[in-house]
């Protein structure tokens, strides 16, 4: 069974731009949650979906949003970049119908850095 | 103050030394999750739980839901074992997450 997918790996993208990152859950699995870490603020919450409908947001400035398409898998997007911006996003993917009370799955993340 | 704290932040260890990782909450939840990071990056669940104890190997995890306390315990560590765990607890959809524990493992 393949894990969670996220691409791309690494990404350099300068100040002002945007940028697209995926996830591709584990098949079978609803739920798709996306987080940044950093070193200064350490892993926080961005977003969850499921089924294509957004259940919770985490305390992020408008320029971060995201989205969940039929299949499941989830892109997320940031405009109009800032050096603040240059984290890992991690996302996981897990089959719960209600709280988060069932394994989380994450993927290897999508470095991205801002210059 | 966070909504969990992990203790100690870093630990440096000799190889085949019993290790306790510690994790305390002030929030309701509906699972504790233990999390293990290595330096590229990917996160690997090492276990959920919401009572009791777990075992898996030589990791042991126990939570103590009245003291909104976890323990993550390692036996005879191992190099290998040197990344950072990280807990985090869960309800409304999201994760929480300890600022992490960062283990070195000395041969």
């Amino acid at each position: 069974k393949a894990g969670v997918t996220q691409t791309p790996r690494y990404l350099i993208k300068t100040r002002g731009q945007q940028v697209t990152l995926s996830c591709s859950p584990i098949s079978g699995h609803r739920s798709v949650s996306w987080y940044q870490q950093t070193p200064g603020q350490g892993l926080q919450f961005l977003f969850e979906y499921f089924s294509e409908t957004q259940r919770n947001k985490g305390n992020f400035p408008g320029r971060f949003s995201g989205r969940q398409f039929s299949n499941s898998r989830s892109e997320m997007n940031v405009s109009t970049l800032e050096l603040g911006d240059s984290a890992l996003y991690l996302c996981a993917s897990s089959q719960q119908t209600g709280g988060m009370n069932t394994e989380a799955f994450f993927g290897q993340g999508t470095r991205l850095t801002v210059v | 103050k966070n909504e969990v704290e992990q203790s100690p932040q870093n630990l440096t260890a000799q190889e085949g030394e019993f290790i306790t990782i510690n994790c305390s909450y002030s929030v309701g939840i509906s699972a504790l999750h233990w999390l293990q990071q290595h330096p590229g990056g990917g996160i690997v669940s090492l276990f959920m739980l919401s009572s009791g104890k777990k075992k898996h190997g030589r990791l042991i995890a126990t939570i103590n839901i009245q003291e909104k306390h976890s323990s993550l315990h390692i036996t005879a560590s191992h190099p290998r074992d040197s990344a950072v765990y990280i807990c985090a607890v869960s309800g409304a959809q999201k994760l929480v997450f300890g600022q992490g524990t960062r283990l070195t493992i000395n041969p």
